[in-house]
């Protein structure tokens, strides 16, 4: 079936250096692909996403990249604050409005003073 | 920010007993989501509705039930709560933009069952 892996599952980086997320997904008819920010105590928040027709998207200090060839895709966040800190995940759907959007399986990504 | 809402927020209840856990967005969005949510982060899809009066199971089995009578409201239902459904649930909704989906989450019932 469809599935979607991520690594690392845990992640310290130093404040200021930069963190970078990887994933892999299985179906090759997949064409979005979001990423999203869990805060602790709060639901998962959409970050950024990328569409398969473009190679890489950035935000600020967000990045994502996308190698549809090699089904993979990254998330890379420049000049780490505090405030990254938090559980991210990547996600990756289909299609078709049926497409249901399948998840990674998280990564907790720590910022150290 | 999305508005959808969860209520409670967090709930310690005694196993037997019936719980419903609310969920309810107001941005007219067609389909929404249940997924409970391991300590290790996973996030697993239990229940999903495309609209009024459709509900399907998700890909982790489970003993809850759900039910779409309106579009903003989507309540799940555990009729005899046991200690194995101690989890964080979490509700979403999504509207497809463009032609995919982006979905939204409200913030979570944290559950416990004694």
């Amino acid at each position: 079936g469809e599935n979607v892996e991520q690594h690392p599952s845990t992640l310290s980086v130093q404040e200021g250096d930069s963190a970078v997320i990887k994933c892999t997904y299985s179906d090759s008819a997949s064409n979005y692909f979001p990423w999203y920010k869990q805060e602790l105590g709060k639901g998962p928040q959409l970050i950024i996403d990328i569409r398969s027709n473009v190679g890489e998207k950035k935000d600020q200090r967000i990045a994502v990249t996308l190698n549809k060839t090699a089904k993979h895709f990254s998330l890379h966040i420049t000049e780490t604050q505090p405030e990254d800190s938090a559980v991210y995940f990547c996600a990756a759907s289909g299609y078709s409005s049926a497409s249901k959007i399948i998840f990674g399986s998280g990564t907790r990504l720590s910022i150290r003073p | 920010e999305a508005d959808i809402y969860q209520t409670p927020r967090y709930l310690v209840i005694g196993t037997g007993k019936k719980i419903t856990l609310e969920c309810s967005q107001t941005m007219g969005h067609d389909k929404m989501y249940w997924y409970q949510q391991d300590p290790g982060m996973e996030l697993h899809l239990i229940h999903y509705s495309y609209g009024v009066n459709s509900t399907e199971k998700g890909d982790l089995s489970s003993e809850s039930t759900v039910s779409r009578i309106r579009t903003e409201h989507f309540p799940l239902t555990l009729e005899s709560a046991r200690p194995s459904h101690t989890s964080q649930y979490l509700c979403a909704s999504s509207v497809p933009s463009g032609r995919m989906d982006t979905q939204y989450f409200g913030p979570g019932t944290r559950l416990t069952v004694l």
